[in-house]
């Protein structure tokens, strides 16, 4: 069974269109967290959620909405699409929030905004 | 601010060994994770430190300095398989990871 499991793989899409990326852990975690790579490999946080709620919203633009309907689940949905969007997108999540722990990654999400 | 310096990219060879430093800025300090990255893959852990000293696991071993703010990954009898990124992250007063650009380190035979 994969840890922490993000669909789809693979997106590529036009500018302007919207779109999802769901992701699932079943690790009884209570913290989950929504991360970008860019092409220069930097990981920059974007989202966190505790039990549900959010408790970490980086700065990113507003076209990007996480949903987390249980603690098991995390979704990121992305509106009108930028070039500038094009990255991997990795979920991950860990035991909490308040102890450093490890953080168990999925296996990211390669977006191509063309 | 916060700021992560590592090397970008190093390379050794096959069976050799390697040390990979990274120095580190952050707001509070609550300890200090090593991942590894293959190309096209997920991050994976390696090691935590929060206290001074050389933690052994292996062929990995990891070293802390926090007076200094420093740290560095030693990777032994290197095998081709190492080849990867290696990415340092402190974890600052909130709990956050901060991230690296990794160091790409290259195996030759």
């Amino acid at each position: 069974d994969t840890a922490v499991s993000q669909t789809p793989k693979y997106l590529v899409t036009q500018m302007g269109n919207d779109k999802s990326i769901k992701c699932e852990q079943n690790l009884g975690h209570d913290t989950m967290y929504w991360y970008k790579q860019d092409s220069k490999k930097f990981l920059k946080i974007m989202f966190s959620y505790n039990n549900k709620e959010l408790i970490i919203n980086e700065t990113v633009p507003n076209r990007f909405s996480p949903k987390s309907p249980d603690k098991a689940h995390l979704n990121l949905h992305i509106n009108s699409l930028e070039l500038g969007d094009s990255a991997v997108y990795f979920c991950a999540s860990s035991q909490d929030q308040r102890f450093p722990g490890e953080l168990f990654f999925g296996e990211g999400s390669r977006l191509t905004v063309l | 601010g916060q700021n992560i310096d590592q090397p970008t990219e190093m390379t050794a060879t096959e069976g050799a060994i390697v040390q990979i430093n990274c120095t580190y800025q952050t707001s509070g300090f609550n300890g200090l994770f090593w991942y590894q990255q293959h190309a096209g893959e997920a991050p994976t852990f390696l090691s935590y430190n929060v206290l001074d000293g050389l933690e052994e696991k292996g062929r990995f071993s990891s070293f802390l300095s926090r007076s200094k703010g420093y740290s560095y990954l030693l990777l032994k009898e290197l095998q081709m398989k190492d080849s990867a990124s290696y990415l340092c992250a402190p974890v600052d007063s909130n709990y956050q990871l901060i991230w690296g650009a990794g160091t790409k380190l290259i195996i030759k035979p």
